[in-house]
């Protein structure tokens, strides 16, 4: 039974295509994340919601859009890829204040060739 | 930047040596928490350990022990009788100021040959 579930794995696409990358938790946290792993596997924060409100955004192009519809979803909206986007994305939930771990999904390899 | 600092890039050890995987954070807050997380070849992060910064002591669990010294800001990491599976890229992170993220090193890379 997966607690943090994102789609696709893997993602292959051409410079400038659009595209979402989804991803939903069933722990009942209050707060998800995406965080950016480059091709060093350096980790960064890129977004955090909680209960559906943004309270982090990271110097991130504006080509990121993330959404979330409900707690329990937060989706990642791409515009006009570049090659530089080519990462992998993990999604992540954490509970109320005093769960401060983060619970990954398992990344979406994003190749944009 | 308060940046968590993992000097080690790549180990490499045999079969049942031990290891120490090193970890040194900047904090200016009182209140904080560390942690580690695994990364094995199928790329899925786990979550290994939470300390909070006002319990230093010495956590073991199993063949994984952690050490977390306030003194010298650090959060080391030790594996006893290492196994090809421990194989994987080890992070240590610490929460931001706020406590709603988390700040990662840059990992370090174990190798364990059998």
């Amino acid at each position: 039974d997966t607690a943090v579930s994102q789609t696709p794995k893997y993602l292959v696409t051409q410079m400038g295509n659009d595209k979402s990358i989804k991803c939903e938790q069933n722990l009942g946290h209050d707060t998800m994340y995406w965080y950016k792993q480059d091709s060093k596997k350096f980790l960064k924060i890129m977004f955090s919601y909680n209960n559906k409100e943004l309270i982090i955004n990271e110097t991130v192009p504006n080509r990121f859009s993330p959404k979330s519809p409900d707690k329990a979803h937060l989706n990642l909206h791409i515009n006009s890829l570049e090659l530089g986007d080519s990462a992998v994305y993990f999604c992540a939930s954490r509970g109320g204040i005093s769960d401060t771990e983060a619970f990954f999904g398992q990344g979406t390899r994003l190749t944009v060739v | 930047a308060q940046k968590v600092t993992q000097a080690q890039t790549e180990i490499s050890v045999v079969e049942k040596e031990d290891v120490t995987l090193d970890c040194v954070y900047e904090t200016r807050d009182t209140t904080y928490y560390l942690f580690w997380y695994k990364q094995p070849p199928s790329g899925e992060l786990v979550f290994l350990i939470r300390r909070n910064s006002f319990d230093e002591q010495n956590e073991i669990s199993g063949r994984y022990s952690w050490n977390f010294q306030k003194s010298t800001s650090s959060f080391n990491f030790t594996i006893t009788a290492s196994q090809v599976v421990d194989s994987a890229v080890y992070f240590c992170a610490r929460s931001n100021q706020a406590g709603t993220a988390l700040i990662f090193g840059k990992g370090t890379t174990l190798s364990v040959s059998s």
